[in-house]
């Protein structure tokens, strides 16, 4: 593994089900991120890690939920996916939190049916 | 609340031009910038990163700057070439103790025409 990875690459999902979407890094980053993409409206960060063990709300946090039990995996949970919830969904992480710069995932591509 | 903003939204230059991307952010307070880019279907790639105490920062041909007070930043592309075409955005990070964190805009789309 180099950097960060993410899985699935792409998803479609019946609205209701539960899905995690998992994120994975090897750069032994403290700070670990999750953003939400939608056209028109940016890049919005959804929950992050200050370290392991430790999370926080970012802009939208309904409807997701993260855990952070070791430094390298940081899933986002969707516990009953909605339509709305439909989006492209990135992982970061960097050396600490908001100091340095960020490393991106390449991406979870999401569809809520 | 802090508001980033790229204008325009797209662009498109022909090959071998130079150009420049703006930023602005309404709160001046910042702790860094962060340019970066992004390929179709891709995650972003960090491009540059300038903290509040600098002006400026260069890697090969791109060369961004930060005016603070303003709330400009801008990133210069000198000599452009095809490969050079995707999405650029920049992002703040508020200073530490205030409640945004990091705040993208939307990005402007760049096409270097052959």
């Amino acid at each position: 593994i180099a950097g960060i990875t993410q899985a699935p690459t792409s998803q479609i999902l019946a609205a209701g089900r539960r899905m995690t979407l998992r994120c994975t890094q090897d750069m032994r980053h403290n700070a670990m991120y999750w953003y939400r993409q939608d056209l028109g409206l940016g890049l919005r960060l959804i929950h992050y890690s200050n370290t392991a063990g430790t999370t926080g709300k970012g802009e939208v946090p309904d409807g997701y939920s993260v855990s952070r039990a070791n430094t390298d995996d940081f899933p986002l949970t969707l516990a009953s996916a909605v339509p709305s919830q439909t989006s492209v969904y990135f992982c970061a992480s960097s050396d600490y939190l908001w100091n340095n710069e960020q490393f991106f995932g390449p991406g979870t591509r999401l569809t809520v049916l | 609340k802090q508001e980033v903003t790229q204008i325009p939204a797209a662009l498109s230059v022909p090959e071998g031009e130079n150009l420049v991307l703006n930023c602005s952010f309404t709160d001046s307070a910042i702790y860094n910038l962060q340019w970066f880019r992004q390929d179709p279907g891709k995650g972003l790639t960090s491009l540059l990163l300038i903290q509040s105490s600098q002006r400026e920062q260069t890697s090969g041909r791109l060369n961004a700057s930060l005016d603070k007070s303003s709330g400009r930043s801008t990133l210069y592309i000198a000599a452009s070439q095809p490969g050079d075409s995707a999405t650029y955005l920049c992002a703040v990070r508020q200073e530490r103790n205030r409640d945004d964190k990091i705040i993208f805009g939307k990005g402007t789309r760049l096409h270097i025409l052959p």
